[in-house]
């Protein structure tokens, strides 16, 4: 089936520091992916959609200059959080549409500390 | 955005037991969809189901969706300890999911 692959599953950084976080689309094309954030024992917010070729839509309240999403190409979208602060320390989610009744394909998250 | 609730938040159940959750919506939808999260990873999918269909099985789970009260209802028959868990509700409107904020199911050995 599907596969989108995260990386990295974890990491920390400090304060002021910027990471870049990768989805990849393994077996098949992400026009679109979407990228959330979940904090512990919470649900995934919507955070933007990144479309190939174009630029993200952020949801209202997240900041695009601080999270810069691009979307290169059909199989990668890439997350960069900019200057990261401890407040930025959450769980980051990608998903990408998949194709019939089979929903969306996820990452399996990169758990981001900021020190 | 989160676009509604689950209940219970949290249930705790001995293995062979059905777990029973719910998922309530606010507004318009082409579908809606059940995950399952283990802690601290990605999310599965596991069952989609069509605004204009009212029941889905998939192996041991049912899901049912009442457009009228904007409501569905994941049930998970014959519980096993892997089925511990979050499970989510997410509805789908133009190709964005709004995740419900989950039921963590404990099934008990």
């Amino acid at each position: 089936g599907a596969v989108v692959s995260q990386h990295p599953s974890w990491v920390i950084c400090k304060s002021g520091t910027s990471v870049k976080i990768e989805c990849r689309s393994l077996d098949f094309q992400a026009t679109t992916m979407f990228w959330y954030r979940q904090f512990p024992k919470q649900s995934l917010m919507l955070m933007a959609t990144s479309n190939e070729g174009s630029k993200a839509t952020y949801e209202q309240g997240v900041e695009k200059d601080k999270f810069l999403i691009n979307h290169a190409s059909l199989t990668l979208s890439t997350l960069t959080v900019t200057s990261a602060h401890p407040e930025d320390s959450s769980f980051y989610i990608c998903s990408a549409p998949t194709e019939g009744n089979h929903g969306y394909t996820f990452g399996s998250g990169t758990r981001l500390t900021v020190v | 955005s989160q676009q509604g609730e689950e209940d219970p938040q949290a249930l705790s159940i001995q293995e062979g037991e059905n777990a029973t959750m719910n998922c309530s919506y606010k507004t318009s939808i082409n579908n809606l969809q059940w995950y399952r999260q283990n802690s601290g990873r990605g999310l599965v999918h596991l069952i989609l189901i069509r605004s204009n269909e009212r029941e889905k099985h998939s192996g041991r789970l049912r899901v049912t969706l009442d457009t009228s009260k904007k409501s569905s209802s994941l049930l998970i028959t014959a519980s096993r300890a892997a089925d511990t868990a979050s499970y989510f509700c997410a509805t789908a409107f133009d190709y964005k999911l709004s995740f419900g904020a989950g039921t963590t199911v404990t099934v008990r050995a």
